[in-house]
């Protein structure tokens, strides 16, 4: 089946230093899956980040970005400088050809004053 | 104002007893889901439905049943509760499935003693 891997539970970050947390995938689809990453905040529910549909293609949001990269079949997140607004859990996932969603397990982002 | 609402947001049962997650959304969508996440586990899809009718259930438990009183209801029922049901229950909805934006509510933390 489709699989989702983030290998980082935690990351602690310096406010305004580069991010990277990586994610990768795995699917059993003949077409190329959605790719998505989610961000929790503290007492809230998950909510979309950003959204790629198109492998090669870029999402950009808030300053965060990814690329659907379908040769590696990685769709890291990226942001050149956090801010401590940004400390939450952050989810990679993927949609193929049903409507099931499937997610990684997702990555703490801890960014320090 | 949270447009997904989940009751309560902890919850705390006994080894064999029976409780039951509350889910109502008000964005007018026609998908509901649940997902589940234990600790260190990916967020895991149990079922999804569509227009109140059960389209996929990843759950291979007969203990969990989603009910679905109303279009924007997602009730999930939990009988006989173990420990390793401990987990947060996330509760979710999109336009009308496959592959729309999920919207999450805040979730609901079970902790089974």
């Amino acid at each position: 089946g489709d699989s989702v891997t983030q290998t980082e539970g935690q990351v602690t970050v310096s406010e305004s230093k580069s991010l990277i947390i990586n994610c990768t995938y795995s699917t059993t689809s003949i077409a190329y899956p959605n790719l998505f990453w989610y961000v929790r905040y503290p007492g809230e529910g998950l909510q979309l980040l950003l959204k790629v549909i198109t492998a090669g293609q870029k999402g950009s949001s808030r300053g965060f970005e990814a690329t659907y990269n379908k040769e590696t079949t990685s769709f890291h997140l990226q942001k050149a400088s956090v801010q401590e607004s940004d400390s939450a859990v952050y989810y990679c996932a993927l949609g193929s050809n049903t409507d099931k969603v499937v997610f990684g397990t997702g990555t703490r982002l801890q960014v320090s004053p | 104002d949270p447009k997904i609402i989940q009751k309560p947001k902890y919850l705390v049962a006994v080894t064999g007893s029976e409780k039951i997650l509350i889910c109502e959304q008000y964005l007018g969508h026609n998908a509901m889901y649940w997902y589940r996440q234990s600790a260190k586990k990916p967020l895991e899809f149990m079922f999804s439905y569509s227009y109140q009718k059960l389209m996929d259930n990843q759950t291979a438990s007969s203990r969990f049943q989603p009910q679905s009183s109303k279009k924007n209801h997602l009730d999930l029922q939990i009988t006989a509760l173990k420990p390793d049901d401990s987990a947060t229950y996330f509760c979710a909805s999109s336009q009308d499935g496959s592959q729309n934006t999920l919207y999450f509510g805040a979730g609901t933390r079970l902790s089974v003693l």
